[in-house]
């Protein structure tokens, strides 16, 4: 089973400011098989990215996800406020499909 | 429109049974496997599984495995997960995803959240 490691934890920051999330697998992640999704308290997941650095279907350009391998990035050029949530990378590209611990994005 | 729409929050004892429900529409639900992921309260996501409902076609995690059953019926748009012995520990919210052609998720249902307590 492929780990996967978020960090950090809890990221505190200002709207405006640049947030960068980490993800490393404990294992070679087949293809960039690696999604990050996003959730807000009370909501379901949603898709942010796909195939490590494609967005999905309305997610703004601000939002980017970069890397291969074991090491991957989520990258937002710059927060507003809607974007503070818990984020977790998912790898699908081996069984069993499994999910980061998440990192907490917050308002300073 | 695509929708997955779950069935309503259970609260049950420890050692009673249980089946919860996801309901696809807006698309070929036959087409499309779809998964069920657990959240346990406070904490992160967890993959329990996932259905083909085309030939009900089935992959589970090797951590919910004989602890659940998944299923689908095709002639009306549903998946299920079920446990034949709840236990509190299974307390969690439970949503069930799409798995689109890319193979993450696209779309969620809206989570069921299930309670077990004497």
């Amino acid at each position: 089973e492929i780990v996967l490691t978020q960090s950090p934890g809890t990221l505190s920051l200002s709207p405006g400011e640049r947030a960068t999330l980490s993800c490393r697998a404990s294992e070679s992640v087949s293809s960039s098989y690696l999604a990050w999704y996003q959730q807000k308290p009370g909501q379901a997941p949603r898709l942010l990215i796909y195939g490590a650095s494609n967005r999905a279907t309305g997610i703004p350009d601000r939002i980017s996800g970069s890397g291969s391998g074991t090491d991957f990035t989520l990258t937002i050029s710059r927060l507003e406020p809607e974007d503070f949530a818990v984020y977790y990378c998912q790898q699908y590209g081996s069984s069993p499909r499994t999910f980061g611990q998440g990192t907490r994005l917050e308002i300073k | 429109e695509v929708q997955l729409v779950q069935s309503g929050a259970e609260v049950k004892k420890p050692g009673e049974s249980l089946k919860i429900s996801c309901k696809g529409s807006g698309y070929s639900f036959s087409s499309y496997w779809i998964a069920w992921v657990r959240q346990m309260p406070g904490k992160g996501l967890e993959w329990m599984g996932m259905i083909y409902p085309g030939d009900s076609d089935t992959r589970y995690s090797p951590s919910f495995q004989g602890q659940v059953t998944i299923s689908a019926d095709k002639s009306i748009s549903t998946a299920y997960v079920q446990w034949s012995s709840l236990k509190a520990s299974d307390t969690a919210m439970y949503y069930c995803a799409r798995r689109d052609g890319y193979k993450v998720f696209d779309f969620w249902g809206q989570g069921t959240l299930v309670t077990v307590s004497s």
